[in-house]
This record gives structure tokens, sequence and C-alpha cells, in this order.
């Protein structure tokens, strides 16, 4: 069946990296944009951009800029989000979805020192 | 970007009951507008899209009305699984974004 299967959970020290990976599986990956959402307590689910599977063209919400990288493994049909500089805010639930049909289990980002 | 407020933020209600959650757009989307459904420890789950558009496997007893600004969200005999948190979302834009939730509990 479809289904976008994300990488796991991770413990980060500030001002470092994280990669989160989310593999398709089910249907033709190239066919549909992945997007990637935020989720936190405080401020609930925030659109964090998406990208283009078949030519790795993107677009972010202006308020991730910088933050985040979005890429794509065609061979493997994995898309990519790289979160960079991490601090406390950027703890939270990370999703990617297919469309608005389809999410990933999310996951979960936590950064502390 | 286009800011998505849902009505009540928590609402209470008994096994049975029908159910309305609200959501508004600040700017019209039409028809561009999905609801979900949000266990705890949970992904969001599909339930309606384009305002009124059943997800397959969803139970026939949730169903979603509205257009351009104002939608509902209805459960007509609410059961105890239904327990749990929904959002309204908007995709009208390239920057989707969504509401803040509302919860669902058992009275």
């Amino acid at each position: 069946q479809v289904q976008l299967q994300q990488s796991g959970e991770e413990l980060a020290k500030p001002g470092s990296s994280v990669k989160l990976s989310c593999k398709a599986s089910g249907y033709m990956f190239t066919r549909y944009y992945i997007s990637w959402i935020k989720q936190t307590t405080g401020q609930g689910l925030e659109y964090i951009g998406d990208i283009n599977t078949e030519s790795g063209g993107t677009n972010y919400n202006e308020k991730f800029k910088g933050k985040a990288t979005l890429t794509v493994d065609k061979s493997s049909s994995t898309a990519f989000m790289q979160l960079s500089s991490l601090t406390p805010d950027d703890s939270a639930v990370y999703y990617c979805a297919r469309g608005v049909d389809v999410w990933g289990q999310g996951a979960s980002v936590t950064v502390s020192s | 970007d286009i800011q998505m407020t849902q009505s009540p933020s928590l609402l209470s209600a008994s096994v049975g009951d029908r159910v309305t959650l609200n959501c508004r757009a600040s700017q019209k989307i039409y028809k561009s507008l999905a609801w979900y459904q949000q266990k705890l420890g949970e992904a969001p789950k599909l339930l309606i899209y384009n305002a009124n558009s059943f997800q397959a496997g969803i139970p026939s007893r949730f169903s979603g009305s509205g257009s351009v600004t104002d939608f509902t969200l209805t459960i007509s005999s609410l059961q105890p699984e239904d327990v749990a948190t929904y959002f309204c979302q908007q995709y009208y834009t390239g920057t989707w974004t969504f509401g803040g939730g509302t919860r669902l509990e058992l009275k």
C-alpha cells in the first residue's frame, strides 16, 4: 500500500544539523511532490516547504528559509530534509506528506545540550 | 499567509451526539480545504478534502461542508473512538496553513 516511512528519533546538540529521511513505497515516487510539516505544542502545525520529486525544485515557507534544506534521491524513492544550526525552538515532530492524503509517521527531533 | 481559525478549541460531547466543528479562512480559499483527525502520538489522518469529498475508508458519520472562507466538519453520531484533535488546512496557496485545532472529548 502507499506509505511514507520516516527515519527515527533524533537527539541533537544546539548548533548542529540533522538530516531526516522519508522513504516512499507503493506508488510512483516522481508523480507527487513531498511536503514537510513541523508540529509543536506551542505553534501547532507549520508548513516548511515542498520538493518536486521529479525535478528537485523546491518551495520554502519564508520562515524556514535558511533552516531547512529539502533534497530527493529518485533512485531510492526517498526525500530528505536537513535542519541546520539547531536551537531548542527546532525541537518538534516533523512529518513528510504526499499531497494531503498520505503522511509519514513523524520523526521527533529534540535539541538539547 | 492565509490564517485559519478553528472554533471551538475544546468541545465536550456525549456518545451519539451530532458534533459540529468550524474553520474560517482569512482569505478566499474556495474549496481548497482538508480536515484531519489526530490521535495522541499519531500522525494526522485525512478525513475530508476539497471541503466536502470523503477520503476512502473514513466512516460515513464524518462529513464536510462550506466554501470560500467558512467550513464545517460534522460528526453525525459521536463514537468513543472519535476522541481526538481535529485540524483544518488550506492548500489554496503554495504555503499550506493549518488551524489551531479543536480537541474533542467525551462528556
